[in-house]
């Protein structure tokens, strides 16, 4: 089945603990994207990748580092996470680039992040 | 910031009644593309329409484009309980790193 997978679905975490939310496509799309959903504010870019090894900051990428070593995955890693950064992460790919084509994004069931 | 906005931020129908949401947006457009999000779920993506385009349908989806006044509309034909989801509208606006979503619209479908 064609999909996006992120791990974990749910993790709790303290301040100031690394922490790396994996993601992984078996489409073969070259670009992947990482957003946040939070409530009034829908969802912020934060980093988006075009190709492997070419990754560029979103709108809100203070905070957070990704990297892009193979085509099928696309790790987010929070070096130090805070409190502001508990939030709804959702991982998205794409066989069209940044534009999504006929087929649009696909999206990953999310990852739900509490820093206390 | 947002490209898109979409309006009404929520809306309560009946089963088999047909649901209406609107978008709008800022800048020029290459293509607008509306998507599902069940509860705390990913985002699935339903329809594109392209800017050279005024209408397209899907099966109970038909969405509408409006260039000159910046708007979209989605309408689901006979909703059933299982439309009950966020709707969201995104644009590509050709010189951006992303799809820019809107803040979406809750549809409740009651039996």
């Amino acid at each position: 089945e064609a999909q996006v997978t992120q791990n974990p679905r749910y993790l709790i975490t303290v301040t100031g603990k690394k922490l790396t939310v994996t993601c992984s496509q078996n489409m073969n799309h070259e670009y992947m994207s990482w957003y946040r959903q939070d409530p009034g504010l829908g969802l912020r870019q934060i980093y988006y990748s075009m190709n492997v090894e070419v990754t560029d900051k979103g709108d809100v990428p203070e905070g957070y580092k990704v990297s892009r070593k193979e085509k099928r995955n696309f790790p987010l890693i929070l070096e130090s996470p805070s409190p502001n950064q508990t939030s709804l992460y959702f991982c998205a790919s794409s066989l069209w680039g940044i534009s999504g084509g006929a087929e649009g994004y696909t999206f990953g069931s999310g990852t739900r992040l509490t820093v206390v | 910031s947002q490209q898109g906005e979409e309006d009404p931020q929520a809306l309560s129908i009946q089963e088999g009644e047909n649901a209406t949401m609107n978008c709008s947006y800022k800048t020029s457009i290459n293509n607008l593309q509306w998507y599902r999000q069940n509860s705390g779920r990913g985002l699935v993506h339903l329809i594109l329409i392209r800017s050279n385009e005024r209408e397209k349908h899907s099966g109970r989806l038909r969405v509408t484009l409006d260039t000159s006044k910046k708007s979209s509309s989605l309408l689901i034909t006979a909703s059933r309980a299982a439309d009950t989801a966020s709707y969201f509208c995104a644009t590509d606006s050709g010189t951006a790193s992303k799809l820019t979503f809107g803040t979406g619209t809750r549809l409740q479908v009651t039996l």
